[in-house]
């Protein structure tokens, strides 16, 4: 079936520590993975993506890690800001040729506490 | 470089009328999908244009229908509103090579709708 979905509605950390932001996804034909960061009163905004013939890829401050055997994608982030809170959600291409459907998941909420 | 603009970007109708709503795409930008987020959830997708046709469509019924102009900005109309057709709706753009995309979309601020 189609169904991105993320293990924690709400993180919260400690300004400066790491996080850790997790997603499932459940279609294993799926052959990109995004994610955005979505602030108060604004559209979805680009993060990172990573293409399943990656493990891994880094961005300034951020990772994405994708495990396809157990169909598991992560995005860490580094020193985390006050300005990183926000909800972050993961999705999935599921066609190999059109990067325009994606299928989002629920969104988990970040919150930095100073 | 112009993001992708969304205009209004609030409205309030009555159940039963009719919306439109507009999108310009980000500059360089061919390709325009839209996105209907309902409060607490992710996007979900309507429909996506592509040289002034609709390429793909989501799970949503016929009252939602769409346009592209040759300038590649694009409409999306919502017909016989009904309470749960309240939500963010979103515009996302991207660049088409042929018919393999290979570029991440780009949304916008959304336009916030409200039926009453």
């Amino acid at each position: 079936g189609e169904n991105v979905g993320l293990h924690l509605p709400t993180l919260s950390v400690q300004e400066g520590d790491n996080s850790i932001i997790n997603c499932a996804y459940s279609n294993s034909a799926s052959d990109y993975f995004i994610w955005y960061k979505q602030e108060s009163g604004k559209g979805p905004q680009f993060i990172i993506d990573i293409r399943s013939n990656m493990d891994k890829r880094q961005g300034q401050r951020v990772t994405v890690l994708l495990n396809k055997t157990v169909k598991h994608l992560s995005l860490q982030i580094a020193a985390t800001q006050p300005g990183d809170s926000a909800v972050y959600f993961c999705a999935e291409n599921p066609s190999s040729s059109n990067t325009g459907k994606l299928i989002f998941g629920q969104g988990t909420t970040l919150q930095v506490k100073p | 470089d112009a993001g992708v603009t969304q205009s209004p970007t609030h409205l309030i109708k009555t159940r039963g009328q009719q919306v439109t709503l507009r999108c310009s795409p980000k500059s360089g930008h061919d390709t325009v999908s839209w996105y209907q987020q309902a409060l607490g959830q992710g996007p979900q997708f309507i429909f996506q244009y592509y040289e002034e046709e609709e390429r793909q469509r989501g799970n949503f019924p016929d009252r939602f229908s769409g346009h592209q102009f040759p300038n590649y900005s694009s409409e999306l109309n919502v017909n016989a509103l009904l309470l749960g057709d309240s939500a963010l709706y979103l515009c996302a753009s991207s660049l088409a090579f042929g018919f393999s995309y290979n570029s991440p979309l780009h949304f916008g601020n959304g336009t916030r709708l409200t039926v009453t």
